[in-house]
């Protein structure tokens, strides 16, 4: 595996349900971040992760939960999501999370929620 | 305070034409700014970056960039368009200091034979 891989690639959930999205970075990285893309919107960031500490939270409702178990994994945790949270949820690394540097994305992870 | 502004939501080109795509921003002082492309179904790529040395940027597959300042602008540029640029494209900009980046709506770029 190289690069930044994200599982499933594809998830439809109804309102009630729980699950996790994960994301894995195989470049020996200090930083993840989660982004959500929906159509007709600019990328919004949502979670910043440096070091396994989370240093932005960038007001996200709390149905989405991130968890950094160690500096190669991210997950993000939902549940009782709304229809207005399908979209693509990107999650991308760089060496240390400090601004300029450039992100390497992962593929996303497709959400219906129905 | 920083923003970003691409001028186009659609771009047309033939193939073997030139490429320009518009990014203006806005950002209190310091900024990096950052082409990434993004072809259907896969994540972003880094195209090029600004980070306050040479302002006219080589990139990946052909492209570049120039930053001016005086015109707060990031265009894109590549000479000769292939089918295989067709995809989205994102300008981003962060302000030095900060780690938080804004990104662009996005410019698809369509590539006709």
């Amino acid at each position: 595996e190289t690069g930044v891989t994200q599982t499933p690639r594809h998830l439809v959930m109804g309102m009630t349900n729980k699950k996790s999205l994960k994301c894995e970075q195989h470049l020996g990285h200090n930083a993840m971040y989660w982004y959500k893309q929906s159509a007709k919107k600019p990328l919004e960031l949502m979670f910043v992760y440096s070091l396994e500490e989370r240093v932005e939270n960038n007001s996200v409702p709390s149905r989405f939960s991130p968890e950094c178990p160690n500096s190669s994994h991210l997950f993000l945790h939902l549940h009782t999501l709304q229809p207005e949270d399908s979209a693509l949820y990107l999650c991308a690394s760089s060496q240390e999370g400090l601004g300029r540097e450039t992100q390497y994305f992962g593929p996303g992870t497709r959400l219906l929620v129905l | 305070a920083q923003s970003v502004t691409q001028l186009d939501s659609h771009v047309s080109v033939s193939e073997g034409t030139p490429v320009l795509l518009r990014c203006n921003y806005s950002s209190s002082y310091s900024p990096s700014l950052f082409w990434y492309v993004q072809h259907p179904n896969k994540g972003l790529q880094l195209l090029l970056k600004y980070t306050s040395a040479a302002t006219l940027v080589k990139g990946i597959n052909g492209f570049e960039a120039e930053f001016k300042k005086s015109e707060t602008s990031f265009h894109l540029t590549k000479p000769s368009a292939h089918m295989s640029d067709a995809a989205e494209y994102f300008c981003v900009v962060i302000t030095g200091g900060s780690y938080i980046p804004t990104f662009g709506r996005g410019t698809s770029l369509i590539v006709h034979p």
